[in-house]
């Protein structure tokens, strides 16, 4: 089955450092990858949706000059949290669909990234 | 936009007895796809069931199966013989059949669903 990798699975950093997580679609391309974050106990909001090749498109209310997208290959999109402050404190998930996935093909997800801001 | 709501928070269920979660969504569209997810306190996403919004027929997959009902715009999961591997939280979610590959999935707000042995 389609496995998409996210790395770090967890992560600590001080106020004011900037974090870099990484989704991989391990056996699948993937033009679109999504990313979402997640409060405890709290539904998935999107943040951005990553196009390879070209600028993510983010969701209204997310600074994008705060998150970072960076989609450089088909199998590969990065996340950066810039200048990282404690209410960054979340659970960030990255998702994607094969390329060449049917109509009705689900999104495969990645395991997360707790990130915690000290 | 479309919305989806889930307007249970919690539910628990008896181990080996049924559960129906509720799910209601909101569109203007007519092509669409509706899914069911699992995320279990390991927090991956686990896809439980989907369902095509031009098929009749209600989505299946072993105790996991689903009542479509178009016209009110409801989907709920039913799940049959509880285990106590099925306590999790879950997220009804909808994705329009326009955009491709660019078509974003929309969650409801999810249940936690409590299994008693």
């Amino acid at each position: 089955g389609a496995v998409v990798s996210q790395h770090p699975s967890r992560v600590i950093c001080k106020s004011g450092t900037s974090v870099k997580i990484e989704c991989r679609s391990l056996d699948f391309q993937a033009t679109t990858m999504f990313w979402y974050r997640q409060f405890p106990k709290k539904s998935l909001m999107l943040m951005a949706t990553s196009n390879e090749g070209s600028k993510a498109t983010y969701e209204q209310g997310v600074e994008k000059d705060k998150f970072l997208i960076n989609h450089a290959s088909l199998t590969l999109s990065t996340l950066t949290v810039t200048s990282a402050h404690p209410e960054d404190s979340s659970f960030y998930i990255c998702s994607a669909r094969a390329l060449t996935g049917a109509p009705n093909s689900p999104l495969h997800f990645g395991n997360g990234t707790r990130l915690t801001v000290t | 936009a479309q919305t989806v709501t889930q307007s249970q928070p919690e539910m628990s269920v008896q181990e080996a007895e049924t559960v129906t979660l509720s799910c209601t969504y909101d569109t203007s569209e007519s092509d669409y796809y509706l899914f069911w997810y699992k995320q279990p306190p390991s927090r991956q996403m686990i896809l439980v069931i989907r369902q095509e919004a031009y098929k009749q027929q209600n989505a299946t997959e072993n105790r996991f199966s689903v009542n479509f009902q178009k016209a009110a715009k409801s989907f709920s999961l039913k799940i049959s013989d509880s285990q106590l591997g099925d306590a999790a939280m879950y997220f009804c979610a909808y994705r329009s059949a326009l955009a491709g590959a660019n078509s974003k999935l929309t969650f409801g707000k999810g249940i936690t669903l409590s299994v008693r042995p």
